[in-house]
């Protein structure tokens, strides 16, 4: 079983829609981050949470430490949000464990 | 904003022959991180450093090795290359005493022939 388990593995998009990927873990964690990498392999960091709620432009990302869980909102999604979107979680023993990513297709 | 930087951005090398990779990090980062990604895999943890010492080890092989030096830049050094070694090889720096968020490199794209 997988440290870091996401859902879904794909997902495709109208333009305009609200979107939501899923993330849960099973180890204590130190902080959770949300990764994009687009086509050609580019890996960008959007977001870093230890609790809480962040918010960035149209993306969001919530945490629920007592569930393990995190989840990231896409609002009003744009074809160049088009992307593998990744989980990964730092644990306590400062190890990284990553999610297999949702590859997310915004159609126009 | 300084990011890390990654060199070189591509490397072609024949088998059996070595590598060297270079990343530095981010001003004030003192921990570093290496990943490997296949074609169409996930990324995978080799190694990383916390103040020049070794501070985790994943599946990396005993072909590589790597070390981080007094400027926190980080080297990984990879020989007898195999053909299965070509991927992209991704940086990370992020600051452990500050607890910040960590940046990854553009990476390095690494084909074996």
């Amino acid at each position: 079983k997988n440290e870091v388990e996401q859902s879904p593995q794909n997902l495709t998009a109208q333009e305009g829609e609200f979107i939501t990927i899923n993330c849960s873990y099973s180890v204590g964690i130190s902080a959770l981050h949300w990764l994009q990498q687009h086509p050609g392999g580019g890996i960008v960091s959007l977001f870093m949470l230890s609790s809480g709620k962040k918010k960035h432009g149209r993306l969001i990302a919530t945490i629920n430490i007592q569930e393990k869980h995190s989840s990231l909102h896409i609002t009003a999604s744009h074809p160049r949000d088009s992307a593998v979107y990744i989980c990964a979680v730092r644990s306590t023993g400062n190890q990284f464990y990553f999610g297999t990513g949702t590859s997310l297709t915004v159609i126009p | 904003a300084a990011g890390v930087i990654q060199s070189p951005r591509h490397l072609i090398k024949e088998k059996r022959e070595t590598a060297t990779l270079k990343c530095y990090p981010i001003p004030r980062h003192d921990t570093v991180y290496w990943y490997q990604q296949g074609p169409g895999q996930d990324p995978q943890f080799l190694i990383s450093f916390y103040e020049k010492m070794q501070s985790d080890k994943g599946s990396i092989p005993d072909r590589f090795s790597a070390q981080q030096f007094s400027d926190y830049h980080s080297e990984l050094n990879m020989s007898s290359l195999e053909l299965g070694d070509s991927a992209l090889y991704f940086c990370a720096s992020s600051s452990w005493d500050r607890g910040s968020g960590y940046t990854f490199g553009s990476g390095t794209r690494l084909t074996v022939v």
